[in-house]
Formats: structure tokens, sequence, C-alpha cells
């Protein structure tokens, strides 16, 4: 199984700022058909996962420009920047290039 | 707009079977995949296996062999099935809509706890 592994385990930031979450893969997420299946999800507390970026770096309908993806291979990271209160929850990457898909353990992203 | 709505009993004996229904709207099962994605209290997010717009089904090697998932297409309808249930497939189940790699849309899960 590919395994993803997320860091940190938790993240302090004020609001207005910048953070980074690092998602990196045990085998590349290149595709046979050229894509990089490499997704990130928003879980708000006491809420059910969201999609916010498919495709490494393709911002799902409705999510805010702040949010960015970027990466390649095994190393994708995801941006946010002007943390607002809504943005707190746990981040998760997930990968859909090989069977069994598989989701990192997840960032805390907590209020300093 | 594209709902989902998961049910199920909520208190499991071990060796039972577990009976999921996830039931969508906003779009149809025969154009859009669902996939079943469970995730125990205070961890992280497992896929457990989808249904595809055809028809065709993948799982996680992990619960393959105790895990079935079909659909009812005229009532919009998603079925899990898991038989020999253990304490450690107590959790929240979800159901999400497929867009290929990932999901786009996800229920808002059930809680399922497995005990004697």
């Amino acid at each position: 199984d590919v395994v993803m592994t997320q860091t940190p385990v938790s993240l302090s930031v004020s609001l207005g700022g910048q953070v980074s979450i690092s998602c990196r893969s045990s085998q590349s997420l290149v595709h046979n058909n050229g894509n990089t299946y490499l997704s990130w999800y928003l879980q708000k507390p006491g809420q059910s996962p969201q999609l916010l970026i498919y495709k490494v770096s393709n911002r799902f309908s409705g999510i805010s420009d702040r949010f960015s993806g970027s990466g390649s291979g095994t190393d994708f990271t995801l941006k946010i920047s002007r943390v607002e209160p809504d943005d707190l929850g746990v981040y998760y990457c997930g990968q859909g290039t090989q069977y069994p898909w598989t989701f990192g353990g997840g960032t805390k992203l907590e209020l300093k | 707009q594209v709902q989902l709505e998961e049910s199920g009993p909520g208190l499991m004996q071990p060796s039972e079977t577990l009976s999921l229904t996830c039931t969508v709207s906003g779009f149809s099962l025969t154009s859009n995949g669902v996939g079943w994605v469970r995730q125990p209290l205070g961890k992280g997010l497992v896929w457990m296996g989808t249904i595809w717009a055809g028809g065709s089904t993948n799982y996680n090697s992990a619960v393959q062999s105790r895990l079935s998932i079909s659909r009812d297409t005229s009532k919009s309808q998603v079925f899990l099935k898991m038989n020999s249930l253990q304490p450690e497939d107590t959790g929240t189940y979800y159901c999400a809509r497929q867009r290929g790699d990932g999901f786009d849309y996800w229920g808002q899960g059930v809680m399922v706890t497995v005990s004697s």
C-alpha cells in the first residue's frame, strides 16, 4: 500500500497568517495515464471531510484561492494564506493513483 | 444540490454483519460512483471500497474478504455489507460521491460501535 506521511501533525497559526502542510508518499503518485491523483481535504470539528484540492493543484468548486496545492512525484504541499477562523480543523491528503487508496494521518490546524 | 445520507444501526455485536445504506440525491448513480470511507474515533480516514457508475466495484484488500458494496439505482441507494465484525471496525462510516480519483461530496456519516 502507498503510505502517506503528513507533517507536521499539528500546527498553530495566528489569524491572517500563512501555513504549509507537507504530504509525502512512499511511492510516486504519477498514474500510468500521466495524471497525479493527490487530493487535499479539510475536516472541520464535528463535520465530515470536504474536498479542497484535487490532482495536486486544482481547487474544487467554491474553494477560496487562499488555498493552493503544489508538488510532484512523492512530495506535495498545501499552503493556506490569510488564515481565517473557518480554516481550522484537520487537513488530510489522499492518493487515488494506486489501490487501495490511502490517506495521510492528518494535520490539525489550531489557533495560536 | 448533491446530498448523501448514511443510515444503519449504531450498535453491533462482534461477529455480526453490518448493513449500511447511503441514499443520494442531486445526482445519478449511473453517472457517478460512490465510495465508503471509515474513520475510527479520533483517527484518520480509511477507504473501504467504491461502486462505480457502471456498477463495477473496487475494495480495499484489508477488508475485501468481508465487504460487499451494491446499489439500487431506482432508489438512488448504495449498500455496504460487512461480515464478521470486530471491535476494531468501530468508527464513523461515510459515503461520498466519487469524482474519479477522490471524493467531492460527503455524507454526514453514521457512527457504528461494535461491542459485546
